[in-house]
């Protein structure tokens, strides 16, 4: 199972919007609504920012959101702030009944 | 609280055996699937497998499959990995994590445990 795509760096200033892509196939993230995203920071766990495509857990701020499109799904994060640089990853249920993660983006405020 | 406590990393030579446990609380585990993840240094995240409530089902990465095994004692609020045959690029932190959502129960995972380290070097 190949990794889905996602660009290797994203940056953006305080205040800004940024969005990250994560291309897959019809066989996962086009063939399901089961796209989720982590934000992971250095030595600290991963944290669900979204899931189901779209939708925010509690607690998520509401500058996170997510949509799809075709085979590719992204994540836009809006109102950019400092503690926003971490690395996201998506994530997509498979035909295969198995998951697969993308290969992360480090996104950097400036 | 929901609480996710990874164990039994270490430091291993290629073709040996370890098994890495999760000890949950903070919610009713035998109500949910769980699964773990792994990142190698310098690496993304790494679906590694997962296991449905009553540990009837099981799913692995191809990486995996055939070396690990998942399971859970439900009794203990425990899951397993046991990791056989490994490899030196098994080398990373496994974190296990709470699953939820789709027919499986593990379309997304929330929350994660901190991980731990497995190191397969000779």
């Amino acid at each position: 199972q190949s990794a889905l795509t996602q660009p290797a760096s994203v940056s953006g200033s305080p205040g800004q919007s940024i969005t990250i892509s994560c291309s897959g196939t019809s066989s996962d993230v086009g063939g399901y609504n089961y796209v989720s995203w982590y934000q992971h920071h250095p030595d600290k766990a991963p944290k669900l920012m979204i899931y189901d495509v779209n939708m925010r857990p509690s607690g998520v701020s509401n500058r996170f959101s997510g949509s799809k499109s075709g085979n590719t799904a992204s994540l836009t994060i809006s109102g950019l702030q400092a503690e926003d640089e971490a690395d996201y990853y998506c994530s997509s249920f498979t035909s295969r009944i198995t998951w697969v993660f993308g290969g992360g983006t480090k996104l950097t405020v400036l | 609280e929901v609480q996710l406590v990874e164990s039994g990393g270490g430091l291993v030579q290629p073709g040996d055996s370890l098994r890495l446990s999760c000890t949950a609380s903070g919610f009713t585990f035998s109500g949910v699937a769980m699964g773990w993840v792994r990142r190698a240094p310098g690496r993304g995240l790494e679906w590694v497998s997962g296991i449905s409530t009553t540990g009837t089902n099981t799913y692995y990465a191809d990486s995996v499959k055939g070396r690990f095994t998942i399971s859970r004692d439900n009794s203990k609020n425990t899951l397993y990995l046991q990791m056989n045959s490994l490899r030196v690029e098994d080398t990373a932190a496994y974190h296990c994590a709470k699953g939820d959502g789709g027919r499986r129960g593990l379309d997304w995972f929330d929350p994660w445990g901190q991980g731990t380290l497995v190191t397969v070097s000779s």
